[in-house]
């Protein structure tokens, strides 16, 4: 069935320095991603999305990539700050007007940033 | 503009009984879609209402029941409550019936004893 491995579970880096999350799908129609981070006790926050034409996309100190042969994907944060502190998910979706139009979401990434 | 709410922030039921969630999208949007959130694991699809249409479900037994309203506002409904439907449930509402840019809901913590 359709399914997003993301790693690492866990990632503490140093203020200002940059932060990797990785993620894989297995369902080869899905054709959007969107990256969330949710802080406790609040509903995950649409920080970035991708769609499967684009290969890269930057907002700010926030980038993602594609690989759609690899079917990975991957988030990118540049110059940590304390506010970073929060847990990630990746996302996959084969959205369409045909298709179920549901979110499959990773298990998520605790993110700390040491001062 | 306000985000997407819902009601209530916590509740405490017992098992065997009956809850209902409510959801209102951000104003414009016409698609509701709800997801459960366990403790330590991401959300999963259990709805979509689109145009007060059923447009996708996940898998979740038939005593999982959603509608939506002419004013594209939202009910979950859980019948026979077990212990394990303790959880975060989200709600998130789309301008499409598609899944992109689908904003949450700060969710309802169900606690079932």
């Amino acid at each position: 069935g359709e399914n997003v491995e993301q790693h690492p579970s866990t990632l503490s880096v140093q203020e200002g320095d940059s932060a990797v999350i990785k993620c894989t799908y297995s369902d080869s129609a899905s054709n959007y991603f969107p990256w969330y981070k949710q802080e406790l006790g609040k509903g995950p926050q649409l920080i970035i999305d991708i769609r499967s034409n684009v290969g890269e996309k930057k907002d700010q100190r926030i980038a993602v990539t594609l690989n759609k042969t690899a079917k990975h994907f991957s988030l990118h944060i540049t110059e940590t700050q304390p506010e970073d502190s929060a847990v990630y998910f990746c996302a996959a979706s084969a959205t369409g007007y045909s298709s179920a139009s549901k979110i499959i979401f990773g298990s998520g990434t605790r993110l700390s940033i040491r001062p | 503009d306000a985000g997407v709410t819902q009601s209530p922030t916590h509740l405490i039921k017992t098992r065997g009984q009956h809850v209902t969630l409510r959801c209102s999208p951000i104003s414009g949007h016409k698609s509701v879609s709800w997801y459960q959130q366990v403790l330590g694991q991401g959300p999963q699809f259990i709805f979509q209402y689109y145009e007060k249409e059923e447009r996708g479900r996940g898998n979740f037994p038939d005593r999982f029941s959603a509608r939506q309203f002419p004013n594209y506002s939202s009910e979950l409904n859980v019948n026979a409550l077990l212990l394990g439907d303790s959880a975060l449930y989200l709600c998130a509402s789309s301008r499409g019936q598609g899944a992109r840019e689908q904003y949450f809901g700060p969710g309802t913590r169900l606690t079932v004893t």
